[in-house]
This record gives C-alpha cells, sequence and structure tokens, in this order.
C-alpha cells in the first residue's frame, strides 16, 4: 500500500524557517517524481514544488522561489520541504504526493502537515 | 501562468442526479509531446485530495465508472452521471502541461 507520511509542521515565527520531511512507503520511491503542494485554511490547492526521481532537477512556484529547496533521499526513501525566510502567506496544510508517470499529475498523497506562520 | 476557471463553484445536486463541473484555461493545454496534461482531484472533507481522472479522460484506479471526463485544447468537463452520498466534497482541475502546475479554484458538490 503506498503511504506518504509528512512531518515537520509547527508553529513558526515570520523570518523563521521550518524543514518538513515525507516518508514514503509502499512504492520504489528512487523512480517517482515527487511533490509538494500546500491548502491555506479554507481555500483551495496551490502547487509549490516538484522534483524528479533522481533529484536532479528542480521546480518551484514563484511564490517561494529563494526561499524554499526541495530535495530528497532516496536511500531513506523521504522527501524533503526547507522553508526560510517564511511569511504568514505560507500559512497552509503542506502536502507530499507522488506523481504519476506520464500522466502529469499526482496519485497518491499523504495526510499533510499544517504549518503556522504567526507572530 | 496558466489560469484554470472553473464553474459552478457550488453544485448541490439531487442524490442518483447527474452533476457536472467545466474547467476552462487560459491557454490551450496541448503540451509539445502531444498529450494535454489535465487531471481532475477530489478532497473530501477533511481528506487529502484524491486522483479521479488523468490525461483528460483516464480513470484511475479504483474510481467509479460514474465519473468521466471529457474535453479538449482550453475547455474540459468532469461529469459524474449519478451522484451518491460519498461524492460530496471539492472538484478540482489540474493542469500540467507547463510549470508552474496550476488548480482550478475547486467546485463543491454538496447534496440537496
Amino acid at each position: 500500500e503506498v503511504q506518504m507520511l509528512e512531518s515537520g509542521g509547527d508553529l513558526v515565527q515570520p523570518g523563521g524557517s521550518l524543514r518538513l520531511s515525507c516518508a514514503a512507503s509502499g512504492f520504489t520511491f528512487a523512480t517517482y517524481a515527487m511533490s509538494w503542494v500546500r491548502q491555506s485554511p479554507g481555500k483551495g490547492l496551490e502547487w509549490v514544488s516538484s522534483i524528479t526521481y533522481s533529484g536532479e532537477t528542480t521546480y518551484y512556484a514563484d511564490s517561494v522561489k529563494g526561499r524554499f529547496t526541495i530535495s530528497r533521499d532516496n536511500s531513506k526513501d523521504t522527501l524533503f520541504l526547507q522553508m526560510n525566510s517564511l511569511r504568514a502567506e505560507d500559512t497552509a496544510v503542506y502536502y507530499c504526493a507522488k506523481d504519476l508517470p506520464t500522466a502529469g499529475t499526482t496519485d497518491y498523497w499523504g495526510q499533510g502537515t499544517p504549518v503556522t506562520v504567526s507572530s | 501562468d496558466i489560469v484554470l476557471t472553473q464553474t459552478p463553484l457550488s453544485s448541490p445536486v439531487t442524490l442518483g442526479q447527474p452533476a457536472s463541473i467545466s474547467c476552462r484555461s487560459s491557454q490551450s493545454l496541448v503540451h509539445s509531446d502531444g498529450n494535454t496534461y489535465l487531471s481532475w482531484l477530489q478532497q473530501r472533507p477533511g481528506q487529502p485530495p484524491r486522483l479521479l481522472m488523468y490525461r483528460i479522460s483516464n480513470r484511475f484506479s479504483g474510481v467509479p465508472d460514474r465519473f468521466s471526463g471529457s474535453g479538449a485544447g482550453t475547455d474540459f468537463t468532469l461529469k459524474i452521471s449519478r451522484v451518491e452520498a460519498e461524492d460530496v466534497g471539492v472538484y478540482y482541475c489540474m493542469q500540467a502541461t507547463q510549470f508552474p502546475r496550476t488548480f482550478g479554484q475547486g467546485t463543491k458538490v454538496e447534496i440537496k
């Protein structure tokens, strides 16, 4: 069974940093691209970042470019999102999602981890 | 960025009746490889999103056949042939033809 378990969400002050983790299981992690998607309270979905299976290529939304870094450790089946210079508008539930190859979408999602940026 | 506009934003439906959601893109979603990377996701209350359809009309594993997707270019539709209670939630279209990936605003399906 495919599972993703996010962790690392917390309450942080504006300007602070957090590192989110996503532990994957039930599939060969090293062969799939992965993504982070967030959802602000009561709002819709916003794509944040994606990374290829090897980690060689990364993509970011303009809203987080230069502040967030996506990475992965294929030896530990884990995806990361390093978030720096956090702003109030980064407050959201952050979901880790597995990409469906050749389909241009994500087929499995974790339960999410909440991030609150507030003083 | 590609903007996806969904209509309606809210759809009260009688159980057993059909429902239809439209997703219109600000530009063609046909990729240079010939594929159209438009998918539909369902988010039930309190749950993460779940993939329903990919590349317009391909039903994902385990998705009931009362769900169907259609369209081309810039206009796409998700149809539920007979709404069931478990279909309550918010439905999103998403494009991955071009980075950044973008989502529609979401359409809330509820039972009348």
